[in-house]
């Protein structure tokens, strides 16, 4: 059975840099098109970028070009995001999901509070 | 990118009730579409998938339905457990799109 387990809450200062592992089992990594996802506080959905591990280079939401950064781990099937310049408004829960046809998967989110 | 447009953005229901949401797609999604639910402090749980497929465990009184651009989420007999936001999301496409968000309260 497909799963995504993402990796424990975090607290970081402004400035500061904050990495979200996404462990999966069940899937054919590879080829697997990891997105994450983020929601702030008492806001909506949040599209950030994707990466296919086999492919080539991620994409991501113009919004957080040059603070983000997706890569992934073939040997230990686990995928990250990377964000820096950590500002108050990156609070948010961030989500890894993807598609195997037709349906779409959820890791459970990771809390990043950014607090001084 | 492909704009999401959901509606209503709130909506008041009592248990019993049929209730319809909307979901637009700016451009055809080709039934790339999910539907999810949402408590607070809750990752948003999976409700129907490909616009109209069942998720395993969701209760049948959640159906999809709808084509190309236009897609509706209706719940046939709102339950207390029911009172939640819903999102519909697009995953034709890599850049994925959510709609807005609709709040079912009483």
């Amino acid at each position: 059975q497909l799963q995504l387990v993402q990796s424990g809450a975090e607290v970081r200062k402004p400035g500061s840099s904050v990495k979200v592992s996404c462990k999966t089992s069940g899937v054919t990594f590879n080829t697997f098109v990891f997105s994450w996802v983020r929601q702030a506080p008492g806001q909506g959905l949040e599209w950030m970028g994707r990466l296919i591990p086999i492919s080539t280079a991620p994409v991501y939401a113009q919004k957080l070009q040059g603070r983000v950064t997706l890569t992934a781990d073939k040997s230990t099937k686990t995928a990250y995001m990377e964000l820096r310049d950590l500002r108050y408004d990156d609070t948010a829960v961030y989500y890894c999901a993807g598609v195997s046809n037709p349906t779409v998967y959820w890791g459970q989110g990771t809390l990043v509070t950014v607090s001084s | 990118d492909i704009q999401m447009t959901q509606s209503p953005s709130t909506l008041s229901a009592s248990v019993g009730d049929r209730v319809t949401i909307t979901c637009r797609a700016s451009q055809n999604i080709y039934g790339w579409l999910a539907w999810y639910q949402q408590k607070p402090g809750k990752a948003p749980k999976l409700l129907i998938y490909k616009a109209s497929s069942l998720e395993s465990g969701v209760p049948a009184r959640f159906s999809g339905s709808g084509s190309e651009t236009e897609f509706t989420l209706t719940i046939s007999s709102l339950q207390p457990d029911d009172f939640a936001t819903y999102y519909c999301h697009q995953y034709n496409t890599d850049w994925w799109t959510f709609g807005q968000g609709t709040k079912v309260d009483i």
